[in-house]
């Protein structure tokens, strides 16, 4: 499979732990997105990444939230000090600004639903 | 600034029916409008998008869309609905800056209800 795989799908955790997610884009694509998305809402943008730069976080993204994608291929996304109100469908996107025909498409993952309890 | 507004939370049609499920946007630039769909437990798969070429676009699945610029719309149709069509349908606006990303503003999201 050449998609956008997440890693884990569902994670359950305990308010105050931390946790990390895992996203591996397409390969080759350049950008690499992440979004959250509550119940009944559509997603919401939250910080992307060329490359290795993160070059843009959305005021939705907390000081407890951090990024990295370190060699400019897969992402990780940690929350530490989690909070009920963390619990969320958490997606990724990958996409590559220079192709021709895709160049504004975001491809998705299936995303890593946290509970936090 | 840019928004999405899907005018229709749920929408509910008969097998072999028309789907019509509505979109209104609002941006400061010449937006790119797509539509997603999302499955149970699925990712976000592209139907459609509009990158201002042709008003009239195809996607996939049967799936058709109209920008139309003065009315600000960009609804999404299709002939005869499918049980499989059923599924959220979310309506997405991207507006380059210049300055940022072309991060995604989602709307809402309709629920596409099939009845047998």
């Amino acid at each position: 499979d050449t998609g956008v795989s997440q890693d884990p799908r569902h994670k359950i955790t305990k308010r105050g732990q931390n946790v990390t997610f895992r996203c591996d884009p397409i390969s080759e694509h350049n950008r690499l997105y992440w979004y959250r998305q509550t119940l009944g809402q559509g997603p919401e943008f939250l910080t992307y990444f060329q490359n290795e730069a993160q070059l843009e976080k959305s005021r939705l993204l907390s000081d407890r939230f951090s990024a990295e994608r370190p060699k400019g291929s897969f992402s990780t996304l940690e929350i530490q000090r989690t909070e009920q109100g963390d619990s969320a469908m958490y997606l990724c996107a990958s996409s590559d600004p220079r192709a021709r025909e895709a160049k504004n498409i975001q491809y998705f993952g299936a995303g890593t639903r946290l509970s936090v309890l | 600034a840019q928004s999405v507004t899907q005018l229709d939370s749920h929408v509910s049609v008969s097998e072999g029916t028309p789907v019509l499920l509505r979109c209104n946007y609002s941006s400061s630039y010449s937006p790119s409008l797509f539509w997603y769909v999302q499955h149970p437990n699925k990712g976000l798969q592209l139907l459609l998008k509009y990158t201002s070429a042709a008003t009239l676009v195809k996607g996939i699945n049967g799936f058709e869309a109209e920008f139309k610029k003065s009315e600000t719309s960009f609804h999404l149709t299709k002939p005869s609905a499918h049980m499989s069509d059923a599924a959220e349908y979310f309506c997405v606006v991207s507006t380059y800056s210049g300055g940022g990303a072309d991060g995604l503003t989602f709307g809402k999201g309709t629920h596409l209800i099939i009845q047998p």
